[in-house]
């Protein structure tokens, strides 16, 4: 099947700091990548969905200047967690599709993020 | 709305015990797609069947199986002769049209599934 890479696997940040979370689609083009989030124990939430060449479209209750994304090319998307705060602390993971429609998503491999 | 509700938040069983996860769901679309997803500890998401609403045919895929009924909203997930491997965080899933281009899912709340020896 279909691969996608996400990078780092997990990082540990300060208060304050910003960090920022690839996710590849190694061996097809994705125009569209979707960025979940998962607290402990918990189900995975959207976040944004991410469209090559254009804005994100976020989620109600998201906020779009502290989450960045970018979509700069059909194989790559990021997430950039800005100013981060020890309540963004999460398991965050993107997915790709194959193509439109309701085909099969493709998640990462994930990344814990720790704001200590 | 679309939503996904696994009640099952836990289940333990033996080794060669046979399993269902329960999957409910609720959605106004009349085209839709069904997916379930294992999570094992180190937290990637594993894609195991992708049903779309058109196709009622249970499937069969080695010890795995899943049980869609249209009737019920219903698309349940059955372990055969579970084993240790097999342990790991269950989501069943909702894809639901989305006119950015693609489909967001909605995720159950996902069922723990412990097999022990």
């Amino acid at each position: 099947g279909a691969v996608v890479s996400q990078h780092p696997s997990w990082v540990i940040c300060k208060s304050g700091t910003s960090v920022k979370i690839e996710c590849r689609s190694l061996d097809f083009q994705a125009t569209t990548m979707f960025w979940y989030r998962q607290f402990p124990k918990q189900s995975l939430m959207l976040m944004a969905t991410s469209n090559e060449g254009s804005k994100a479209t976020y989620e109600q209750g998201v906020e779009k200047d502290k989450f960045l994304i970018n979509h700069a090319s059909l194989t790559l998307s990021t997430l950039t967690v800005t100013s981060a705060h020890p309540e963004d602390s999460s398991f965050y993971i993107c997915s790709a599709r194959l193509g439109q429609g309701n085909t099969e998503a493709f998640f990462g491999q994930g990344t814990r993020l720790t704001v200590v | 709305a679309q939503k996904v509700t696994q009640a099952q938040t836990e289940i333990s069983v033996v080794e060669k015990e046979d399993v269902t996860l329960d999957c409910v769901y609720e959605t106004r679309d009349t085209t839709y797609y069904l997916f379930w997803y294992k999570q094992p500890p180190s937290g990637e998401l594993v894609f195991l069947i992708r049903r779309n609403s058109f196709d009622e045919q249970n499937e069969i895929s080695g010890r795995y199986s899943w049980n869609f009924q249209k009737s019920t909203s219903s698309f349940n997930f059955t372990i055969t002769a579970s084993q240790v491997v097999d342990s790991a965080v269950y989501f069943c899933a909702l894809s639901e049209p989305y006119t950015g281009g693609g489909n967001k899912l909605t995720f159950g709340t996902g069922t723990q599934l412990k097999v022990e020896l």
